[in-house]
C-alpha cells in the first residue's frame, strides 16, 4: 500500500533557529500533501495545503512566512518552522493523496516531534 | 462548514467487551467519512472509509462503522476489543473534491485487563 515518511521523527532545536521537515511519498506520486499540527491530547489541526509546483495554501491563523511549506516534485514536500520558537513545539503531521485519486484517500506520515528550547 | 463531532473524550472498556464510539458530522453534501487510530507518538492509520453503496462497512482490525445519514452518524465498533485497540480514534469527514478533511477532537480509548 501506499507509504508516505516523514523525517526527522523527533527533533530538538534552541530558540531562534529554523528546523526543516521532509514528507515523502515513498510508492506514489503526491500531487497534493497536508500539513498538521497536533497539540497533546487534541486532534489534528489542518495547518496548510501543499500542491506541486505552486504555492501553498493556508489555513487561516497560519503565518506563511513562519511555517514555509515548499512541494517542488511529486514525492516530496518540506515544512520549514523559521525562528522556531518554544510555542512552536508541538507534532507535526503530514499526508499525501495519491496522485489524481478522486477518492480523497489520504495516507499519514508518522509525524515529527518539535521541541524548542 | 464541514464539521465533526465525537462527543466521548475518553472512554474504558475491559478486554473482550464490545465497543462504540461515536461520530456525528456536519457537511452540506454526501459526505467522505473516515475512522483512523493513532498510537502514542505515530501517524494515523486508516481504519476504514465510506463514500457511498452499503451504509454498514467493514475494516481493519475487527473494526466496523454504520452511516446513518438521517443522525448525520459515523459510529465506530467492535465486538470483542483487544488490550491492543487502545489507542486515540479520529473520526473524519471530507468531501470528493475537496483537498483536505477535517478531524474529531478524537477519543481515548483505554483498555482494562
Amino acid at each position: 500500500g501506499a507509504v508516505v515518511s516523514q523525517h526527522p521523527s523527533r527533533v530538538i532545536c534552541k530558540s531562534g533557529t529554523s528546523v526543516k521537515i521532509e514528507c515523502r511519498s515513498l510508492d506514489f506520486q503526491a500531487t497534493t500533501m497536508f500539513w498538521y499540527r497536533q497539540f497533546p491530547k487534541q486532534s489534528l489541526m489542518l495547518m496548510a495545503t501543499s500542491n506541486e509546483g505552486s504555492k501553498a495554501t493556508y489555513e487561516q491563523g497560519v503565518e506563511k512566512d513562519k511555517f514555509l511549506i515548499n512541494h517542488a516534485s511529486l514525492t516530496l514536500s518540506t515544512l520549514t518552522v523559521t525562528s522556531a520558537h518554544p510555542e512552536d513545539s508541538s507534532f507535526y503531521i503530514c499526508s499525501a493523496r495519491e496522485g489524481n485519486s478522486g477518492a480523497n484517500v489520504l495516507t499519514f506520515g508518522a509525524g515529527s516531534r518539535l521541541t524548542v528550547l | 462548514a464541514q464539521s465533526v463531532t465525537q462527543p466521548d473524550i475518553h472512554i474504558t472498556v475491559s478486554e473482550g467487551a464490545s465497543l462504540e464510539l461515536r461520530c456525528n458530522y456536519s457537511y452540506g453534501a454526501t459526505p467522505y467519512l473516515f475512522w483512523y487510530v493513532q498510537s502514542p507518538g505515530q501517524g494515523l492509520q486508516l481504519l476504514l472509509k465510506y463514500f457511498s453503496g452499503d451504509t454498514l462497512v467493514q475494516g481493519i482490525k475487527g473494526f466496523e462503522a454504520e452511516f446513518k445519514r438521517s443522525q448525520s452518524s459515523f459510529n465506530l465498533r467492535k465486538p470483542s476489543v483487544h488490550w491492543s485497540d487502545a489507542a486515540e480514534y479520529f473520526c473524519a469527514v471530507g468531501a470528493r473534491n475537496n483537498n483536505d478533511m477535517r478531524f474529531g477532537a478524537g477519543t481515548r480509548l483505554t483498555v482494562k485487563p
